[in-house]
């Protein structure tokens, strides 16, 4: 029961680099999202897909990418790292694009731009 | 307008007694649902209980139970007879119903902290 796999765990980049997060989730979800935790703001969303090839922007999206090939899968990617996007982030996925079904999350990543 | 509301950044309770936790919402869609997540250190992210807009009963898992005030747009989370382990944040959720590709909606967190 794998459920949605996030990596890495941790990460440190340098201002400029580009990486990619990986989020896959096992349960056949078509509700994909990837957000950021800051302290005392919340979970804001980033990106949000309710289908492969279907993506679409949240409240944050400026500075990241998403694609949704497959129904499996949904990375982020940072195109240009910025300090600003020193975060926690979480991918998570749910059973149901119109439900109202619960979230299910990753593990989440602490990224580190220095 | 903030779509969840957190008033609370932390709280205390003795072990073994009850604690409240505030959420307050805003929706203009009848159809939705309110979900609470708990964080503890280790950082992830653990579903608790959720609560439909069209229940008519609290929802209730275990120690948790949803205080569900529709008119008000309350949705606080009730912890009975608290332990230490429950020491975490605490985030109440929101998702609407109306159309598809709905997100969630987060408060941001309530630090609770179980004092032996």
């Amino acid at each position: 029961n794998a459920g949605v796999t996030q990596t890495p765990k941790f990460q440190v980049l340098k201002t400029g680099q580009s990486m990619t997060l990986q989020c896959a989730q096992d349960m056949n979800h078509e509700y994909m999202s990837w957000y950021r935790q800051d302290p005392g703001m919340g979970l804001r969303l980033i990106h949000y897909s309710v289908g492969a090839g279907i993506t679409d922007q949240g409240e944050v999206p400026n500075g990241y990418n998403v694609s949704r090939s497959t129904t499996e899968d949904f990375p982020l990617r940072l195109l240009s790292a910025a300090p600003s996007q020193t975060s926690v982030y979480f991918c998570a996925s749910s059973l149901s694009r119109q439900g109202l079904t619960e979230a299910f999350f990753g593990q989440g990543t602490r990224l580190t731009v220095v | 307008a903030q779509k969840i509301t957190q008033t609370q950044p932390g709280m205390f309770v003795q072990e073994k007694e009850a604690v409240t936790l505030d959420c307050t919402y805003d929706t203009s869609d009848p159809s939705y649902g309110l979900f609470w997540y708990k964080q503890p250190s280790s950082g992830e992210m653990i579903f608790l209980i959720y609560q439909g807009s069209y229940d008519q009963q609290n929802a209730t898992e275990g120690r948790y139970s949803l205080n569900f005030q529709k008119a008000r747009k309350s949705a606080n989370l009730v912890i009975s007879a608290s332990q230490l382990g429950d020491s975490a944040m605490y985030f109440c959720a929101m998702r609407e119903g109306r159309h598809t590709g709905n997100q969630f909606y987060f408060g941001t967190g309530t630090s609770l902290t179980v004092i032996p």
